[in-house]
């Protein structure tokens, strides 16, 4: 198996613009996650889906962040409109019978 | 509110043993697991304790106290190549269900 397949790996976009990151998860794992780690906050939760269905999005930050997973392989995290404060590393994660598998991350920065 | 607590640094030279303690106060908890991180690099699992007592998994152990809310990660025979940053996380609930994530205790090996 491949793992969590994250694209792009970097991402270098200007305040107001949209951002889109993706993510497929390893197949058969009916659980997906969305974080962000940055520096100040470490790693948080963003949101969480479980077959496919939105469970939990207390942790997006605000109504700019949407995330959408339109079939078990494939999600996506949406920023509109960037702002410099949005600068970390999201990563996806899909779970396993104990553990998280994660993503090797999007490294994402709004100048 | 949920909280976990460990050391934000770690230093130690080849060979030696280390010990990451983790407290944690949560609203769930079904159990905690460690996740290592190196500089770049995405969380990868380690180790998972759901009842009380040590697991090992060859040079790493983990040990777990619910009554005490405690936890911690043994390292033996220190590598350079385990410097890394080290989470431990407490999984809240079973089936899906979320990790809540201290703040990272990054461990420096040294010659």
């Amino acid at each position: 198996d491949a793992g969590v397949i994250q694209s792009p790996r970097h991402e270098v976009t200007e305040m107001g613009q949209e951002v889109t990151l993706r993510c497929k998860p390893i197949s058969g794992h009916n659980s997906l996650f969305w974080y962000r780690q940055t520096m100040m906050r470490g790693l948080e939760l963003l949101i969480y889906f479980n077959n496919n269905v939105p469970i939990d999005d207390s942790g997006m930050p605000e109504d700019r962040f949407s995330a959408k997973m339109p079939n078990a392989s494939f999600s996506t995290l949406k920023i509109q409109p960037s702002e410099p404060r949005d600068s970390a590393v999201y990563f996806c994660a899909s779970q396993g019978p104990y553990e998280q598998y994660f993503g090797p991350g999007t490294r994402l920065t709004v100048t | 509110g949920q909280s976990l607590e460990q050391p934000s640094e770690v230093t130690a030279v080849e060979g030696a043993i280390v010990q990451i303690n983790c407290t944690y106060q949560t609203s769930g908890f079904y159990g905690l697991s460690w996740y290592q991180q190196h500089d770049g690099g995405a969380p990868t699992f380690l180790s998972y304790n759901a009842l009380d007592g040590l697991e090992e998994t060859g040079r790493f152990s983990s040990f777990l106290s619910r009554s005490d809310s405690y936890g911690y990660l043994l390292l033996q025979e220190l590598q350079m190549k385990d410097s890394a940053s080290y989470f431990c996380a407490v999984r809240e609930g079973s089936g899906y269900s979320t990790l809540t994530f201290g703040k990272g205790t990054m461990l420096l090996v040294s010659p």
